[in-house]
């Protein structure tokens, strides 16, 4: 069982630019969320994906933007890059009716100059 | 809004020491509650979790005990080891799904 994998591992990009991260949830779970998470701080969720469609948000703009597919990976997009969304993009799987177990990956850090 | 609040870092002890890491949270409804450990350069694991009042969270040696009179979930080690050394988060998940994540305690073992 490969768990939840993420890419890339890092990303380096310039303000104003747009990003794509991707995220495989671990096999058998249908639901995914994503967080952002800064230096030294915990974890932001910033939405969750089911059946395709965005069911929960967080506080953050609508410069974050996602999408699930059928074989339910997903991805998160942000437009506009600002040098405050340089962070760790954590993505985790979870079952929508299986309890609230939430498996997370490694990450991917984005860095924005 | 939701939010959590645990016992500010570094936590520094020597092995076989006890631990306690504060977390205490305000949330409306009934949410569930999560310990995360992240080992360094290591993803978010999951710890242990409690899914209502006085349900007690175990697991390697951890415990946490969903209290709703105190809104706490303090996490708990009778002797700790060099390999504990991780930062840890609180966090719950409240009814409609959202997530909420304190900022992590630093933990430290020392031999």
């Amino acid at each position: 069982d490969a768990g939840v994998t993420q890419s890339p591992t890092h990303l380096i990009k310039t303000r104003g630019q747009q990003v794509t991260l991707r995220c495989s949830p671990k096999s058998g779970h249908d639901t995914v969320s994503w967080y952002q998470q800064a230096l030294g701080q915990g974890p932001q969720f910033i939405f969750q994906y089911y059946e395709e469609e965005e069911r929960q948000r967080g506080n953050f703009p609508d410069r974050f933007s996602g999408h699930q597919f059928p074989n339910y990976s997903s991805e998160l997009n942000v437009n506009a890059l600002l040098l405050g969304d340089s962070a760790l993009y954590l993505c985790a799987s979870s079952l929508r009716w299986g309890g609230e177990e939430q498996y997370f990956g490694p990450g991917t850090r984005l860095t924005v100059t | 809004g939701n939010s959590v609040t645990q016992m500010e870092g570094p936590v520094t002890l020597s092995e076989e020491a006890f631990l306690t890491i504060n977390c205490t949270y305000t949330a409306t409804g009934y949410p569930s509650l999560f310990w995360y450990v992240q080992y360094p350069g290591e993803g978010l694991q999951l710890l242990l979790k409690a899914t209502k009042a006085d349900d007690k969270g175990s697991n390697k040696g951890f415990e946490a005990t969903y209290r709703k009179e105190t809104t706490s979930f303090h996490l708990e080690k009778g002797s700790v080891q060099v390999s504990d050394s991780a930062v840890y988060f609180c966090a719950l998940i409240a009814r409609a799904g959202k997530s909420t994540f304190g900022d992590g305690t630093t933990l430290t073992v020392k031999p």
